[in-house]
């Protein structure tokens, strides 16, 4: 099972243009991460935001957390070609067993066209 | 500065074979993860290993097993493959030792193809 879902499953934008994806999860949480594939590797942190934080920017990245909803949004402003790849959500459960495990959602695929 | 170093990178495998998947670190990490990745699906832990000398199931672990052969070395084996497991295996690792708040280093995966 996957703690979360993100929608939408795809996105395609022109150049400039913003990106906007969502990821929902199920159970509460100590942190939420965003990773970016490139087709044919492996994922990239992109940025981490705490279950007691709200928004975090990085660069052209915002990213927001709504603990009460269970939900979080990744902005990316003034797209590129080169932020074509797939961009996933990963939850870092609240139970200290879990440990430093993630549970990753079924990624938001985005395509930027010059 | 090679990171997370993960061999071979493609393998094509007949049912019934066994092969092991390697991964390396060289970020003085105490945790390290595999997972799988299937087409169009995000990633599923198979298993962990959150210091050196202990491993833990994931979420899908049946058919694999997993050795913790020092620090930076953390290796994955299918026994007798099937093709249900083809599929792309990423290693990944990070800080770990009760810190939390850390982000996961990956590699650039394993593309297993099984017959």
């Amino acid at each position: 099972s996957q703690q979360g879902e993100e929608d939408p499953q795809a996105l395609s934008i022109q150049e400039g243009e913003n990106a906007t994806m969502n990821c929902s999860y199920k159970t509460s949480i100590n942190n939420l991460q965003w990773y970016r594939q490139n087709s044919g590797r492996g994922l990239v942190h992109l940025i981490l935001i705490r279950s007691n934080e709200r928004e975090k920017h990085s660069g052209r990245l915002r990213v927001t957390l709504d603990t009460s909803k269970k939900s979080s949004s990744l902005l990316i402003t003034a797209s590129r070609a080169a932020d074509t790849a797939s961009y996933f959500c990963a939850t870092d459960a609240l139970n200290k067993a879990a440990g430093n495990k993630l549970t990753f959602g079924g990624g938001t695929r985005v395509l930027v066209k010059p | 500065n090679a990171g997370v170093t993960q061999t071979p990178k493609f393998q094509v495998l007949k049912t019934g074979q066994s092969m092991t998947l390697q991964c390396a670190q060289d970020m003085n990490h105490n945790s390290m993860y595999w997972y799988r990745q299937d087409p169009g699906m995000g990633l599923r832990l198979i298993y962990y290993s959150a210091s050196e000398g202990t491993t833990d199931k994931g979420e899908v672990p049946n058919g694999y097993n997993v050795s913790r052969l020092n620090k930076r070395e953390f290796s994955l084996r299918l026994e007798s493959a099937a093709p249900s497991q083809t599929s792309v295996y990423f290693c990944a690792s990070t800080l770990g030792t009760g810190l939390r708040n850390q982000p996961q280093h990956f590699g650039d995966g394993t593309r297993l193809s099984i017959l």
